[in-house]
């Protein structure tokens, strides 16, 4: 069974400038997930959804940060403008439906910004 | 107060022996307990549940204590393969939380 994929693996870019990430979930995952881990903490959630619809952005900077999921299934997060201390690795995460906390994870996306 | 707080470590430990990681959360409303996996550069994996009798997998064993508000995952003879920075996770209304980690590392 194919895993969650991201992309990109990582991404280097100057603050004040845009970048958006990808993710595909588990086939058949309803639920997904866009954590944010800063180097030496755990994972903050940003985002969640239910299929297309949106669970939980209470912790999502909405001023820079975007994130949606129009078919139901693979997502994209965005920030813009980047700051330094969005420097991290953003993770995506799904889970079979709401109510299920066993996440399976992607790689992720280790971003830095100068 | 943190939601959810762990000893950062590191736990450094000889390979065999026993180690033990306990992890707090401050909301009693809490409903379901874990603990995650991360090694290194790499994605977060379940590693277990931890039920309110306690449950064990192999070397490893989770507790919950509801009045004190606190897991505990034991590790018994440790391997080189565990370390691996080990993360409690807290769900309420099904919302995940995660604590900061713990740092194993075992040396031979």
């Amino acid at each position: 069974e194919a895993g969650v994929a991201q992309s990109p693996r990582y991404k280097i870019i100057e603050k004040r400038q845009s970048v958006a990430f990808w993710c595909n979930p588990i086939s058949g995952h309803a639920t997904l997930y866009w954590y944010q881990q800063i180097l030496g903490q755990g994972p903050k959630l940003l985002i969640q959804f239910q299929n297309n619809g949106v669970v939980d952005d209470s912790q999502l900077p909405k001023d820079r940060f975007s994130a949606e999921r129009l078919k139901g299934v693979d997502s994209t997060l965005k920030i813009q403008p980047a700051k330094l201390e969005d420097s991290a690795v953003y993770l995506c995460a799904s889970s079979p439906e709401t109510g299920n906390e066993k996440l399976f994870f992607g790689s992720g996306t280790q971003l830095s910004v100068l | 107060r943190k939601e959810v707080e762990q000893d950062p470590g590191p736990f450094n430990v000889p390979e065999g022996a026993t180690v033990a990681f306990n992890c707090t959360y401050s909301n009693s409303a809490s409903q379901s307990f874990f603990w995650y996996r991360q090694d290194c550069r790499k994605e977060p994996k379940l590693l277990m549940s931890v039920y309110s009798s306690g449950n064990e997998d192999g070397r490893f064993t989770a507790q919950l204590n509801r009045a004190s508000q606190y897991i505990s995952l034991l590790i018994r003879d440790s391997k080189l393969s565990d370390s691996a920075t080990y993360l409690c996770v807290v769900t309420l209304a099904r919302q995940l939380t995660f604590g900061s980690g713990t740092q194993l590392t075992v040396l031979p």
